[in-house]
């Protein structure tokens, strides 16, 4: 089935520091991936949708220079929270689908941020 | 727009039994589709099963089954013979032909398999 794969699993970091997260699709293309994030005990909250080759799509309320969005092949895109503080602590999670309607997303294992 | 409402927040249920896990959803659009994934306190998300806004059948993928009433605009999800590795969050979720592949999250649900 498909696989999608995110990068690194858990970061724990100084205030004020960059921080980027990988996710990469192994064994399809992938147009189209997503990014989320998710407070603890609730739900999946859209940040955006990321497009190869071309600007990612922001949810409302998504600061666009705080969580830059790079979509530079079918296979890998790359969210870096900037500048990161603590309240930017959460766990992000990224997906992928093969498109089709009825096709599930294929989500990474999720990264946990924690910032000091 | 989409919703999708899943108003257990927390479920138990007996090891070996049945368990139903709700889940209501209101969209205008006819074409879509209904998927349940399961989070265990790990954190990946796993895709447990789809029904298709105009499948006639309800899904079944093992001892997970959908229950899909379309005029309610439900879609429960039922596991059979519990295990207690199925205890985890289970969240409904909702995408539209047209819609971008976007999916919409339900609350979730905490399910805890007791011995």
């Amino acid at each position: 089935g498909a696989v999608v794969s995110q990068h690194p699993s858990r970061v724990i970091c100084k205030s004020g520091t960059s921080v980027k997260i990988e996710c990469r699709s192994l064994d399809f293309q992938a147009t189209t991936m997503f990014w989320y994030r998710q407070f603890p005990k609730q739900s999946l909250m859209l940040m955006a949708t990321s497009n190869e080759g071309s600007k990612a799509t922001y949810e409302q309320g998504v600061e666009k220079d705080k969580f830059l969005i790079n979509h530079a092949s079918l296979t890998l895109s790359t969210l870096t929270v900037t500048s990161a503080h603590p309240e930017d602590s959460s766990f992000y999670i990224c997906s992928a689908s093969l498109g089709h309607p009825n096709q599930p997303q294929h989500f990474g294992d999720g990264t946990r941020l924690s910032i000091l | 727009a989409q919703k999708i409402t899943q108003t257990q927040p927390g479920m138990f249920v007996q090891e070996k039994e049945a368990v139903t896990l709700d889940c209501t959803y209101d969209t205008s659009d006819q074409s879509y589709g209904l998927f349940w994934y399961k989070q265990p306190s790990s954190g990946e998300m796993i895709f447990l099963i789809y029904q298709g806004s105009y499948d006639e059948q309800n899904a079944t993928e093992g001892r997970y089954s959908l229950n899909f009433q379309k005029a309610r605009k439900s879609a429960n999800l039922v596991i059979s013979a519990s295990q207690l590795g199925d205890s985890a969050m289970y969240f409904c979720a909702m995408k539209v032909t047209g819609g971008g592949n976007k999916l919409t999250f339900g609350t979730g649900t905490q399910l805890k398999v007791e011995l």
